[in-house]
C-alpha cells in the first residue's frame, strides 16, 4: 500500500526557534497533501491543505505566518512551525492524496513537537 | 459546515464480544464517509469507505459499516471484537462535491478489548 513517511518521529526545542516537518510521499506521488493537528484525547483538526506548486489553503483560526507550508514535489511537503511557543507543543500529522486512489488520504506516522 | 459526532469516547469489551460504534455526521449534500483505526504507537489506517452503493460496506479485519441516509449515520459494526483490536477509531467525513477532498474527524472513540 501507499506509504507517507514523517520526519522528525519526535523533536523538542527552545520557546522562540522554529522547527521544520517534512512529509514524503514514498511509492506514489501525492498532488494534494494535509497536514493536521491532535490535541490529547481529541480527534485530528486539519490545519491547511497543500497543493504541488502553489499556495497552502489554510483553514479558518490558524496562522499561515506561523504555520509555513510548503509543497516543492509530488513527493514532499514541509510544515515549519515558526518562533515555536510552548502552546504549540502537539502531535502533527501528514496525509497525502494519492493521484491513483481517488478520495483516500494516506496518513504519516506523526510528528510530536514539544516547545520548553 | 460539516460536522462529525461519535457519541462513544470510550469502550471496554471482553473478547468474543460485538462491537458497534456511533458515528453521525452533519451535512445536506452528498457525502463520502471513512473510518479510520489508529493502533497504539502507530499511524492512521484506513478500516473502510463508502461512496456510493450498497449502503452496507465490508472493510478490513472483519469490520464492516452500514450508511443510514435519513439518519445521517455510519455506524462501525463487528461480531466477535480481539485483543488486537484495541484502538482509537475516528470516523470522518468529506463533501463529495467538495474538491478539495480535505476530511472532517470525529473525535474518536477509544476501544479497550480485555482478553
Amino acid at each position: 500500500g501507499a506509504v507517507v513517511s514523517q520526519h522528525p518521529s519526535r523533536v523538542i526545542c527552545k520557546s522562540g526557534t522554529s522547527v521544520k516537518i517534512e512529509c514524503r510521499s514514498l511509492d506514489f506521488q501525492a498532488t494534494t497533501m494535509f497536514w493536521y493537528r491532535q490535541f490529547p484525547k481529541k480527534s485530528l483538526m486539519l490545519m491547511a491543505t497543500s497543493n504541488e506548486g502553489s499556495k497552502a489553503t489554510y483553514e479558518q483560526g490558524v496562522e499561515k505566518d506561523k504555520f509555513l507550508i510548503n509543497h516543492a514535489s509530488l513527493t514532499l511537503s514541509t510544515l515549519t512551525v515558526t518562533s515555536a511557543h510552548p502552546e504549540d507543543s502537539s502531535f502533527y500529522i501528514c496525509s497525502a492524496l494519492g493521484l491513483a486512489a481517488y478520495n483516500e488520504q494516506f496518513f504519516g506516522p506523526g510528528t510530536r513537537l514539544t516547545v520548553l | 459546515a460539516q460536522s462529525v459526532s461519535q457519541h462513544n469516547h470510550h469502550v471496554i469489551l471482553s473478547e468474543a464480544a460485538s462491537l458497534e460504534l456511533g458515528c453521525n455526521y452533519s451535512y445536506g449534500g452528498t457525502v463520502n464517509l471513512f473510518w479510520y483505526v489508529q493502533y497504539p504507537g502507530q499511524h492512521l489506517q484506513l478500516l473502510l469507505k463508502y461512496f456510493s452503493g450498497d449502503p452496507l460496506v465490508k472493510g478490513i479485519k472483519g469490520f464492516e459499516a452500514e450508511f443510514i441516509k435519513s439518519k445521517f449515520s455510519f455506524n462501525l459494526r463487528k461480531p466477535s471484537v480481539q485483543w488486537s483490536d484495541t484502538a482509537e477509531y475516528f470516523c470522518a467525513v468529506n463533501a463529495q462535491e467538495d474538491s478539495s477532498y480535505k476530511l472532517i474527524f470525529g473525535s474518536g472513540t477509544r476501544l479497550l478489548v480485555r482478553p
